[in-house]
């Protein structure tokens, strides 16, 4: 089981960019990085999700170097409302039985300044 | 768009009750799953099921158990509360292909006295 580790809090402006390393040492071969964004009082929400080098979506970016022991979720620009706990999570992305591996750690408190 | 949805976000119960959490996904996922989350302890997984009746424990599943008799509702069972369950619980649904995308939500937030 791939464990992560996280800083378990962040500080940042308003109109900065963020970026929240995660290592993951004994990530598995067929293991994905996924990353999750969770507000007070909310479920998390699923931000994005990369294997390896670069994945970028509408809301953040996800850097995976070759060796993929470590990951980097990028948040541009960051505003008041990006003031939440982020969880990087890695873990076999297909179903059935006794294959669930994926364990959400403590996660990164990111409060946003103004 | 997408939702789970959770009997209730409220719930006070007295210890040695039985307590049932229903959980409602209208997204027509094959698994679903059961967290409770705690201050300094993050999501920690009871329970999940990746189909009808299917179930497998989680990291916590003492003291709990589950229930999937339909595709779209997945039930979290406290046989005899203890004060100890106390905590904010999660359920969460994927579709077959990803574990890992899952869709969550809102949460119950369960005291038991």
């Amino acid at each position: 089981l791939a464990k992560t580790t996280q800083p378990i809090s962040m500080d940042s402006y308003e109109g900065q960019e963020v970026n929240i390393t995660c290592s993951h040492n004994n990530i598995a071969t067929n293991d994905y990085i996924t990353w999750y964004q969770q507000f007070p009082s909310q479920g998390p929400r699923f931000i994005i999700q990369g294997y390896k080098t670069k994945v970028t979506n509408e809301v953040a970016s996800l850097f995976i170097p070759a060796d993929r022991k470590s990951s980097t979720l990028s948040l541009p620009r960051v505003s008041l409302s990006d003031t939440a706990v982020y969880y990087c999570l890695v873990g076999k992305s297909y179903s059935g039985a006794g294959s669930y591996q994926l364990t959400f750690g403590k996660g990164t408190k990111l409060s946003v300044i103004p | 768009d997408v939702k789970v949805t959770q009997s209730s976000r409220y719930l006070v119960k007295r210890t040695g009750e039985k307590v049932f959490l229903e959980c409602v996904q209208d997204m027509d996922h094959e698994n679903m799953f059961w967290y409770r989350q705690d201050p300094g302890l993050g999501l920690r997984l009871i329970y999940f099921s990746y189909d009808v009746k299917m179930k497998e424990k989680g990291d916590i599943p003492e003291g709990y158990s589950v229930s999937r008799e339909k595709k779209e509702r997945f039930s979290l069972i406290l046989e005899s509360a203890s004060t100890n369950q106390t905590s904010m619980y999660l359920c969460a649904s994927s579709s077959s292909g990803s574990y890992n995308e899952q869709f969550f939500g809102p949460g119950t937030r369960l005291t038991v006295l």
